[in-house]
């Protein structure tokens, strides 16, 4: 299993900017989520995905921020017109969905995105 | 406060002591909690989950819930220099959504 593919792996682009970044979860898994890290806010989920439905976006930091899962193999997230202030590590994770108290709720996460923006 | 809070270190523990990380949380209806171990410049993995009270023991890892008290805490015994990074809480709310605290460096000294 090759695990979560994300790419690209760095990313440097200047204030306004269109940034795509993009996510290949693991065979299998139906749940995909995108999270953000910085050294101020930390792990922050930004929205998760269930059989390819977007199904929590509560935190995406505003309009300039989309994201899409068009299949079950791939996602996009969007930042357009990109600021400064986005830059951070963006990482995808997937996990079989699961309801109760079980270890399917596991998330696997992928290498990374790190974004500069100039 | 925040939902899920964690002592940001860094933790600095000899070679072979334990080295006892704590997470506490909010939302008094969570009910599954994971340890993510992330190194510098990595992604974080999974070290294990607990959802019962009490303790579970995983190899040197133990992790301990006490609901009543909306506290998590991980052991590590037998530290090794291999074990620095940051540790990460992280609390299920609701069906998926997984918050995570900030997380604690800990530096293992040999």
């Amino acid at each position: 299993d090759a695990g979560v593919i994300q790419s690209p792996r760095h990313e440097v682009t200047e204030m306004g900017q269109e940034v795509t970044l993009r996510c290949k979860p693991i065979s299998g898994h139906n749940s995909l989520f995108w999270y953000r890290q910085t050294m101020m806010r930390g792990l922050e989920l930004l929205i998760y995905f269930n059989n390819n439905v977007p199904i929590d976006d509560s935190g995406m930091p505003e309009d300039r921020f989309s994201a899409k899962m068009p299949n079950a193999s791939f996602s996009t997230l969007k930042i357009q017109p990109s600021e400064p202030r986005d830059s951070a590590v963006y990482f995808c994770a997937s996990s079989r969905m699961a309801g109760g108290l079980s270890g399917a709720n596991v998330l696997t996460f992928g290498a990374g995105s790190r974004l500069t923006v100039l | 406060q925040k939902e899920v809070e964690q002592n940001s270190g860094p933790l600095s523990v000899p070679e072979g002591a334990i080295a006892s990380l704590n997470c506490t949380y909010s939302d008094r209806g969570s009910q599954s909690f994971f340890w993510y171990r992330q190194y510098s410049g990595k992604s974080p993995e999974l070290i294990m989950f607990i959802y019962s009270n009490g303790d579970k023991e995983d190899g040197r890892f133990t992790a301990q819930l006490n609901k009543a008290s909306q506290y998590v805490s991980l052991l590590i015994r037998d530290s090794q220099p291999s074990d620095s990074a940051t540790y990460l809480c992280a609390v299920l709310q609701g069906a998926q959504k997984l918050v995570f605290g900030q997380g604690t460096r800990l530096t293992i000294n040999p």
